[in-house]
C-alpha cells in the first residue's frame, strides 16, 4: 500500500487529454515537489517531470505536470501509441524521512 | 554522456549475500548522490536509500536497514549495493539512479540487475 496514491490505469485516444492523479498528505506533496516517471517493461524508469512541473531536455511537451495542495497530476495531451507504459509519481516525505514512489499507472492508448 | 553500467544478473539461494556494482562515467562522480531502487515482479518501484558520493556516508531509506549496504569506490567511480540473509521476496531488478538535486530527482538510472533468490 503506497502512501501516494495512483489509479492503477487509465486510458485515452491521441485525440483526448490524459491525467494521472498522484493524491498524498501533507508530509509528502503538501511540503516537497514532485516528479514523474515513465517506464517500459524491462528497461529503466525515466525521468519525465522534476520539480512539479518541469520537463527535462529530450520530453515531448505533450507531458506536464502540476500540484495542487496534497495532490499531483501528470497531463498527456495527445497520447501517443508510444506512450504506452506505466507512470510513477515520487517525492520526500518528512514524517517517513525517505522517499516515496507512487504505486504506478499503466497508461493505455 | 552520462552512463551508469550496472553489473548482470544473480540467482542466489536463500540465505546468502550479493553484491551488485554501478560503475558512473561522463560526469564527477562525486557531484551527484547514488539512490538505489527495487523493483519486484509485477509491483512498483521502492526506494532503497542512498549514498553521499562526497563523504561515503550512506542512508537506508525505512525498511531497508541492516541487510542492506550501500558502498563506494571512488577510484573506480562505482557504486555497490550489497544485500544478506537473501529471502524470496527480494527477487526484483535493482536500479542505481544519480540524485539529480532534490529529493526523488533521480535525472540517470542504470539499466537494472536482476537478482532471483531461489532454492
Amino acid at each position: 500500500q503506497s502512501v501516494l496514491t495512483q489509479p492503477p490505469s487509465v486510458s485515452g485516444t491521441p485525440g483526448q487529454r490524459v491525467t494521472v492523479s498522484c493524491s498524498g498528505s501533507q508530509s509528502n506533496i503538501g511540503s516537497n515537489s514532485v516528479n514523474w516517471y515513465q517506464k517500459f517493461p524491462g528497461t529503466a524508469p525515466k525521468l519525465l517531470i522534476y520539480s512539479n512541473n518541469k520537463r527535462p531536455s529530450g520530453v515531448p511537451d505533450r507531458f506536464s505536470g502540476s500540484t495542487s495542495g496534497t495532490s499531483a497530476s501528470l497531463d498527456i495531451s495527445g497520447p501517443q501509441s508510444e506512450d504506452e507504459a506505466d507512470y510513477y509519481c515520487a517525492t520526500w516525505d518528512d514524517s517517513l524521512n525517505g522517499v516515496i514512489f507512487g504505486g504506478g499507472t499503466k497508461l493505455t492508448v | 554522456q552520462v552512463q551508469l553500467v550496472q553489473s548482470g544478473s544473480e540467482l542466489k539461494k536463500p540465505g546468502a549475500s550479493v553484491k551488485i556494482s554501478c560503475k558512473a562515467s561522463g560526469y564527477s562522480f562525486i557531484t551527484y548522490t547514488m539512490n538505489w531502487v527495487r523493483q519486484a515482479p509485477g509491483q512498483g518501484l521502492e526506494w532503497l536509500g542512498w549514498i553521499n558520493t562526497k563523504t561515503g556516508k550512506p542512508t537506508n531509506g525505512r525498511g531497508f536497514t541492516g541487510r542492506f549496504v550501500f558502498s563506494l569506490d571512488t577510484s573506480a567511480n562505482t557504486a555497490y549495493l550489497q544485500i544478506s540473509g537473501l529471502r524470496a521476496d527480494d527477487t526484483a531488478v535493482y536500479f542505481c539512479a544519480r540524485g539529480g538535486g532534490a529529493w526523488a530527482n533521480f535525472d540517470n538510472w542504470g539499466q537494472g540487475t536482476l537478482v532471483t533468490v531461489s532454492s
